[in-house]
């Protein structure tokens, strides 16, 4: 199986802030990545794809890069909303993994 | 755009088997260009998943669930099903069903159903 490891794990930042949070891939997975935003008792909600394209409906602030074994996902300027706790995951080979998660909360 | 719901008893005994069923509205099952999965979270910890069925009846699975999963697929009643056999207390989870295109990420999701493994 190919691991999927966040970091941080965990992640204070203030409301305006820039926030960056990196996933690896334990080999190439060219840019077979995708992101989620997870709020508690919910689903995940799909914000990126091929490690870079926005999901429709998704805001710009959020920005994906990245190709191979190291990825990030990139929030330009946090709003109240954006404090969730985000997913990578792969898809460039079954079965399909995901990284452990980052808990992104308000300071 | 596509809604998923699962259903199912929210609580199975241990050794029995776990069984749900994902209802795709807003489209059609049969389409060629989705994928239906599943994918599961035990309270407080990341997402697994379990795995992928195709229209046609292809299905992927993740490999140290594969001797208890099986999913099917219901073409005439847009459903797709989730029979996982001989489960324990560390099959307690929230399963959500999902769509994705291929070897793309799961755009539409359902809101979840947690089943306890419990006597």
């Amino acid at each position: 199986d190919i691991q999927m490891t966040q970091s941080p794990s965990s992640l204070s930042a203030s409301v305006g802030d820039g926030v960056t949070i990196t996933c690896r891939a334990s080999q190439s997975i060219s840019t077979y990545l995708n992101w989620y935003q997870q709020k508690p008792g919910k689903a995940p909600k799909f914000l990126i794809y091929g490690a870079s394209s926005l999901q429709s409906g998704v805001p710009s602030r959020f920005s994906g890069s990245g190709s191979g074994t190291d990825f990030t996902l990139t929030i330009s300027s946090l709003q109240p909303e954006d404090f969730a706790t985000y997913y990578c995951q792969q898809t460039y080979g079954l079965p399909y993994t995901f990284g452990q998660g980052t808990k992104l909360e308000i300071k | 755009q596509l809604q998923l719901q699962e259903s199912g008893p929210g609580l199975v005994k241990p050794s029995e088997t776990l069984s749900l069923t994902c209802t795709v509205s807003g489209g059609s099952i049969s389409s060629s260009s989705y994928y239906w999965g599943w994918i599961r979270q035990p309270p407080g910890k990341g997402l697994e998943w379990i795995g992928s069925i195709y229209y046609s009846g292809s299905s992927w699975y993740k490999p140290s669930l594969k001797s208890r999963v099986t999913i099917s697929v219901d073409t005439s009643k847009n459903q797709f099903s989730l029979n996982l056999n001989s489960v324990t207390a560390a099959d307690t989870a929230v399963y959500f069903c999902a769509s994705s295109r291929r070897d793309s990420g799961y755009d539409f999701w359902g809101r979840g159903t947690l089943v306890t493994v419990s006597s």
